[in-house]
């Protein structure tokens, strides 16, 4: 079975510090890991894909497949990071199944 | 482009009652997924479809209905609700694409329901 975990509900840091949000998953086969955002009264968006090997917003995560692993990580935390963030899991090319860990809701304090 | 929209945002209902989640999508994707999202359990998949005429279930499907008649529309259907459907329901659809790239899903604004 597929899972994903987070294990941090809550994180508070302040701003201009680094902030890193785990996550590790277990999965048979070749997944697809996302980073996805839920900020204050909006819609869940997608942050970051691993497959894209991108940075938005000065989020990057890397998979770490030996450590089952995609860490999300920025070096600079700003107010406007405060935000829900899910990690999410996939089979290649079922992104209509995706595995939601439960969430760190991430605070930025000035 | 309006994206994917539910309706309607707030919902209250009583215990037995049966009631419709809207969702619809203006972007021609051939996947569409309903999840919940309860405090403390993230977004659990309820059910799923692939294409117009085809839908499976996902992990917590008990309790509710779906179908998939037209490519846009993923209504999903509480049949008898209960205060464990207590929760906010969001929409989601995607589209498939060729060799191993995953292109992101795309969320609707959410249905908060409370069933007392």
């Amino acid at each position: 079975a597929q899972r994903v975990t987070q294990p941090e509900k809550l994180l508070s840091v302040f701003k201009g510090a680094p902030v890193e949000l785990k996550c590790n998953y277990s999965y048979s086969g070749s997944p697809e890991l996302f980073w996805y955002v839920q900020y204050s009264r909006q819609r869940l968006q997608l942050l970051l894909r691993h497959i894209s090997r991108e940075s938005i917003k000065g989020f990057t995560a890397d998979l770490n497949k030996g450590e089952t692993s995609f860490h999300l990580k920025k070096p600079f935390a700003q107010e406007e990071d405060s935000a829900m963030y899910y990690c999410a899991l996939s089979g290649r090319g079922s992104n209509y199944k995706l595995t939601f860990g439960k969430g760190t809701l991430l605070t930025v304090n000035p | 482009n309006a994206g994917v929209t539910q309706t309607p945002k707030f919902q209250v209902l009583k215990t037995g009652q049966s009631m419709t989640l809207q969702c619809a999508q203006d972007m021609n994707h051939e996947y569409m997924s309903w999840y919940r999202q309860d405090p403390g359990m993230g977004l659990r998949l309820i059910h799923y479809s692939v294409g117009a005429g085809i839908t499976d279930q996902g992990e917590v499907p008990n309790g509710y209905n779906v179908s998939r008649s037209t490519t846009e529309d993923f209504p999903l259907r509480l049949l008898s609700a209960a205060p464990s459907q207590t929760s906010v329901y969001f929409c989601a659809s995607s589209t498939p694409t060729g060799g191993t790239v995953n292109t992101e899903a795309f969320f609707g604004q959410g249905t908060r329901l409370t069933v007392v």
